[in-house]
């Protein structure tokens, strides 16, 4: 089952301007991670916000989270061609089994130079 | 820093060979994974294990069976590998409590001739 599902499923923006993408996810969730794949790599995890957080920041990241609406977007400021990634969201839901994340599709994010 | 390895990069095999892949962690981390990725499906849960010698079903367990002997090693195995199963494979671990990340490997590039 997709916890997570992103939009969009690609996004082509120039260098310096900011990354905004969304994920929605279908059941109550404990926290939701955003991670981000290389081009034929494993995941690195970005960020983690908590159910009861409605914003986080990291660097350039920012996290928001709507439990109402059960979604959460992802915002890269300023954005460099090393941001060019896939970038996947992940609900974590205690209430089922108590040790998977489960991962939407991805939004593939190019930055052009 | 948390370490995650597979064993191959890059793996080549044929219809009906028995297939092994490792996945080691150095971080003394309860919770491992397997996940396989493919275009269009993002990351699905093979299976995954919460102690030594203990494992669960993912979401798409046919096929595939794990060990896990030691807390720092899981392995996947494809007891009899079809052209299906032609797959990036992750494999990643986590740490006990909810909030922590998922750190994966770096993949295995998996092509069943």
């Amino acid at each position: 089952s997709q916890q997570g599902e992103e939009d969009p499923q690609a996004l082509s923006i120039q260098e310096g301007e900011n990354a905004t993408m969304n994920c929605s996810y279908k059941t109550s969730i404990n926290n939701l991670q955003w991670y981000r794949q290389n081009s034929g790599r494993g995941l690195v995890h970005l960020i983690l916000i908590r159910s009861n957080e409605r914003e986080k920041h990291s660097g350039r990241l920012r996290v928001t989270l709507d439990t109402s609406k059960k979604s959460s977007s992802l915002l890269i400021t300023a954005s460099r061609a090393a941001d060019t990634a896939s970038y996947f969201c992940a609900g974590f839901n205690s209430g089922g089994s108590n040790y998977k994340l489960t991962f939407g599709k991805g939004t593939l994010l190019t930055v052009n130079p | 820093d948390v370490k995650v390895t597979q064993s191959s990069r890059y793996l080549v095999k044929r219809t009906g060979e028995k297939v092994f892949l490792e996945c080691v962690q150095d971080m003394d981390h309860e919770n491992m994974f397997w996940y396989r990725q493919d275009p269009g499906l993002g990351l699905r849960l093979i299976y995954f294990s919460y102690d030594v010698k203990m494992k669960e079903k993912g979401d798409i367990p046919e096929g595939y069976s794990v060990s896990r002997e030691k807390k720092e090693r899981f392995s996947l195995i494809l007891e009899s590998a079809s052209t299906n199963q032609t797959s990036m494979y992750l494999c990643a671990s986590r740490g006990e409590r909810a909030t922590y990340e998922q750190y994966f490997g770096p993949g295995t590039r998996l092509t069943v001739t």
